[in-house]
């Protein structure tokens, strides 16, 4: 049974830059693609990027698209997520999240991160 | 992109009742429709994909139906452990988009 672990929340001002990481363990890391997925009690559950299994693709949310950089390291089986320019309405929790398929992203999340917690405020 | 409305936004119901969640898509998205579970303070679990294919953990009174543009999860004879918010997610295209959930709360 997999596991993945978040973390590098925090409170940042608008504009700064925060980066957050997920540690996975207890599956093939460099075999599937992972997501960075957030949620707020206001506007609900928002995918903000994936990357492929072997780091050679990227997508991004509209939202976030410029300003977040999603990468991995399979050595490290660690999954990132940089954060530039962040603005109030990044105001989330941040899941990373194990996508379904096997060395081709199927874009289901069949595994998921407790979660940690990213507030920008001035 | 596609946007998913669920409905209804909520819904209480009692121990055994037949409970049928709707997600509408702004265009068709074939069956290319996930759900998952959430539960208060919990990150979500996938349930279904591809509109239809129950997960292994998930008992067989969850089923998922339809293509196109709409789609719905029915819970047949709702169980105290099925409380919980559901959300539909569609991964026809990018973006990827998550509906805006359905809480089932006990009536």
């Amino acid at each position: 049974q997999g596991h993945l672990v978040e973390s590098g929340g925090g409170v940042v001002q608008p504009g700064r830059s925060l980066r957050l990481s997920c540690a996975a363990s207890g599956f093939s890391f460099n075999m599937y693609g992972m997501h960075w997925v957030r949620q707020t009690p206001g506007k609900g559950l928002e995918w903000v990027a994936d990357i492929s299994y072997d780091g050679r693709s990227e997508d991004y949310g509209d939202s976030v698209k410029g300003r977040f950089t999603i990468s991995r390291d399979n050595s490290e089986n660690t999954l990132y997520l940089q954060m530039n320019s962040l603005r109030l309405e990044d105001t989330a929790v941040y899941f990373c999240a194990k996508d379904w398929g096997l060395m081709e992203n199927q874009d289901a999340f069949d595994m998921w991160g407790q979660g940690t917690m990213v507030i920008v405020s001035s | 992109d596609i946007q998913l409305t669920q409905s209804p936004s909520s819904l209480s119901a009692s121990v055994g009742d037949r409970v049928t969640i709707t997600c509408r898509a702004s265009q068709s998205i074939s069956t290319y429709l996930n759900w998952y579970q959430q539960k208060p303070g919990k990150a979500p679990k996938l349930l279904i994909t591809g509109a239809s294919r129950l997960q292994s953990w998930v008992p067989s009174r969850f089923s998922g139906s339809g293509s196109g543009t709409d789609l719905t999860l029915t819970i047949s004879n709702v169980q105290p452990e099925d409380f919980a918010t559901y959300f539909c997610q569609q991964r026809f295209s990018f973006p990827l988009t998550f509906g805006g959930g359905t809480t089932v709360d006990i009536k």
